[in-house]
């Protein structure tokens, strides 16, 4: 069965400074996508960044950046030049085998400090 | 990519009412998800909806407590019915469009 965790229930970060957040993942699937998603305070999920398993280059989207280690299992998204506008709720999430549902993980709250 | 206009924002009903949640994608979509976020938790999967057959329940739901309507491929509402406190949570619909998933605003529900 599929499952997200993510580890590190919140973190902070300078503003300007960067921050990594971690999720590790179980699937049986060889071929399937990752996902980071951020929800607000106005409780929008919001996609930040996708990553197709069976591709090796790591996702880019603007400051927003993943580390993808398909081995270990591991799916973890940097943030450079963090911004108040990026303080919210960052999930984790897999589509579960032979499916389009989505599983989360618990979910991380991110603090942006001025 | 598409866009999901979700509707009540929010409400604050009476225990033992029901709430039609509506949620319109600017897109025709195959499958539709309903999902529950309860307060200070992550996103957990109610069921999905396919246009022209019955909804499938993730275990721990029922279509008695939320049935679901998908009559068309741009439009489903989820019912919670006979609430209680317990179903205080934000609601959420989603699709999957393009390049990912598309999320309504969410409804924030209030039982008193």
């Amino acid at each position: 069965a599929q499952t997200v965790t993510q580890s590190q229930p919140e973190m902070s970060v300078q503003e300007a400074e960067t921050v990594t957040l971690s999720c590790t993942y179980d699937t049986s699937e060889s071929d399937y996508y990752l996902f980071w998603y951020k929800q607000p305070p106005s409780r929008q999920m919001i996609l930040v960044i996708r990553q197709e398993a069976y591709k090796q280059q790591n996702a880019t989207e603007n400051r927003f950046s993943v580390n993808f280690q398909k081995a270990a299992k591991s799916f973890s998204l940097k943030i450079s030049d963090s911004q108040l506008g990026d303080a919210a709720m960052y999930f984790c999430a897999l589509p579960k085998g032979g499916s389009e549902k989505l599983v989360f993980g618990k979910g991380m709250k991110l603090t942006v400090n001025p | 990519s598409a866009v999901i206009s979700q509707k009540p924002s929010r409400d604050i009903c009476q225990r033992g009412t029901s709430l039609t949640i509506q949620c319109q994608v600017d897109s025709q979509v195959t499958m539709m998800f309903w999902y529950r976020q309860q307060p200070g938790q992550s996103l957990t999967l109610i069921a999905t909806a396919n246009q022209g057959s019955e909804a499938t329940y993730e275990s721990g739901f029922v279509i008695d407590k939320f049935p679901i309507s998908r009559p068309n491929l741009t439009f489903s509402t989820l019912t919670v019915s006979n609430m209680s406190p317990e179903d205080s949570s934000i609601y959420l619909c989603s699709a999957m469009t393009g390049y990912g998933y598309t999320f309504g605003s969410g409804t924030r529900l209030t039982v008193v």
